[in-house]
């Protein structure tokens, strides 16, 4: 069964340096999103990702924060200079033209973003 | 936009036990509803999902109707086990929006 992966399951950082997220979305989804859990709340949305351009961003997603999708598998959430307060754990979800409009996203396991 | 409210946690039964989570939508829109399940260290997997009025969604025992008068889907299940620890995340999507919006959880530990 198609499934969305992501890299790396765990990353540990400093405070200040540059993270990269990956994710490979299912191969024909067209939609892709990034949502954080910070431990123990809520899932927050932060950005969805659309025929090459952000479709819609949160409050939580500030210009520390970038998408891309370099290359046709690939898609990518950078923070440029982390912060205490972007430990989480980061998901990336995708979904095709059809479930997209009923709102059906595909998960994956998720990155253990830990800054210290 | 869309929003969504359920039940506090956490919540815990003893096995067999029947089990309601509350969950309430606001919506602008006719949104479809979802129950996502997060079994501990893993990440987000759909559980059952309702694109309409009066759909029941269900799933492993689990089920949830779309209650549009009483913008409701709460998820039930008759006889729950202890493989059935997760957090629930209700959650609406859809309806003109791409994003889907989850509620705060409900922690579900069943006890032997």
């Amino acid at each position: 069964e198609p499934e969305v992966t992501q890299t790396p399951s765990h990353q540990v950082t400093q405070m200040g340096q540059e993270v990269i997220l990956r994710c490979v979305p299912i191969s024909n989804h067209l939609y892709f999103y990034w949502y954080r859990q910070i431990l123990g709340q809520k899932v927050e949305f932060l950005v969805s990702f659309y025929n090459n351009e952000i479709s819609e961003k949160s409050e939580i997603f500030d210009d520390q924060f970038s998408v891309e999708r370099p290359d046709g598998s690939n898609f990518t959430l950078k923070i440029r200079s982390t912060k205490l307060e972007d430990s989480a754990m980061y998901f990336c979800a995708s979904s095709s033209t059809n479930l997209a409009g009923v709102g059906e996203l595909f998960f994956g396991e998720g990155s253990r973003l830990t800054v210290l | 936009g869309n929003s969504v409210t359920q039940m506090e946690g956490p919540v815990t039964l003893s096995e067999e036990a029947f089990l309601t989570i509350n969950c309430t939508y606001t919506a602008t829109g006719y949104p479809s509803l979802f129950w996502y399940v997060q079994y501990p260290g893993e990440g987000l997997q759909l559980l059952l999902k309702a694109t309409k009025a009066d759909d029941k969604g269900s799933n492993k025992g689990f089920e949830a109707t779309y209650r549009k008068e009483t913008t409701s889907f709460h998820l039930e299940k008759g006889s729950v086990q202890v493989s059935d620890s997760a957090v629930y995340f209700c959650a609406s999507g859809g309806g003109g929006y791409q994003k889907v919006t989850f509620g705060t959880g409900t922690k579900l530990q069943v006890i032997p």
